[in-house]
C-alpha cells in the first residue's frame, strides 16, 4: 500500500527555470516530511524537510510548501540547474511509527541547457 | 566524518543461495535502518535497528533479516534468494531517532540470476 505518490515520473525543465515537483500522501498521521535527491550509483541525500506545524520552509533555492488539508506537498527549485538533474524522492513519517520514512516512487528530473 | 559506508558494492547470486550486506554508520549514529529499492517502488523499508535491538520493521518476509552489533555496525542477510530480490540495498543512519535526518550509503546493488 503505497502511503506517498509521486504521480510525475518525470520532469524536464530548462536551466534557470522553476522545477516544481509534487507529492501526495494518503496517512493523515504523517507530520514530517522530507525530500531527497539521488544520483545513479550514489545513495539519497537529504534536500529539506519541515514539519506539519509549518506550511513552508525555505533553504536557498528550495522551498518545500506542505498543504495538510489535501495532503499535499510540493518542492520548488529556483532557478534550476543542470546539477539538480537527479531523481528526487519524497518521504513521509510519524511520531506514531518512529519516524520510519514512507518513500514516493521518485521524479527524475532533467535540466537542459 | 566518514559518510554511511557499505559493502560490498555490487553482488551477484543464484536463487536459492543467501547474503550478507554490510552497513557502517556514521561515527556517533546509533540507528540504522536498511531499504529496498526497485525501479518504480521507490524505497521500502525493511527495518530498523537501535543500540542492537529491532525497533521498527517493515512488510517484508521472514527471509529479510538483520542485526546489529555494538559498535552500531549492521547486517542485513537475505536467506533463500529469488529472482524478486534483486534490487539496490542502501542502508541509512542517525543520530538516535525522531526527526533526526537519516543519511544514506551509496547502497549494495544485488542480482539474482
Amino acid at each position: 500500500d503505497q502511503q506517498v505518490k509521486q504521480n510525475s515520473p518525470s520532469l524536464s525543465v530548462q536551466e534557470g527555470r522553476i522545477s516544481i515537483l509534487n507529492c501526495d500522501y494518503t496517512n493523515s498521521m504523517f507530520d514530517y516530511f522530507l525530500w531527497y535527491k539521488k544520483y545513479p550509483a550514489e545513495g539519497p541525500t537529504f534536500l529539506i524537510s519541515i514539519s506539519s506545524i509549518k506550511d513552508k520552509n525555505e533553504d536557498g533555492r528550495f522551498t518545500v510548501f506542505l498543504n495538510k488539508s489535501a495532503k499535499h506537498l510540493s518542492l520548488h527549485i529556483v532557478p534550476s540547474q543542470p546539477g539538480d538533474s537527479a531523481v528526487y524522492f519524497c518521504a513521509a513519517s510519524a511520531v506514531s511509527n518512529d519516524y520510519k520514512l514512507s518513500f514516493g516512487a521518485g521524479t527524475t528530473v532533467t535540466v537542459r541547457a | 566524518k566518514a559518510g554511511v559506508t557499505q559493502t560490498p558494492r555490487y553482488l551477484i547470486k543464484t536463487r536459492g543461495q543467501q547474503v550478507t550486506l554490510s552497513c557502517s554508520p556514521i561515527s556517533g549514529h546509533r540507528s540504522v535502518s536498511w531499504y529496498q529499492q526497485t525501479p518504480g517502488q521507490g524505497l521500502q523499508f525493511l527495518f530498523e535497528y537501535f543500540s542492537e535491538t529491532q525497533r521498527n520493521k517493515g512488510n517484508f518476509p521472514g527471509r529479510f533479516s538483520g542485526r546489529q552489533f555494538s559498535n552500531s555496525r549492521s547486517e542485513m542477510n537475505v536467506s533463500t534468494l529469488e529472482l524478486g530480490d534483486s534490487a539496490l540495498y542502501l542502508c541509512a543512519s542517525r543520530n538516535e531517532g525522531g526527526t533526526d535526518t537519516q543519511y544514506f550509503g551509496p547502497g549494495t546493488r544485488l542480482t539474482v540470476l
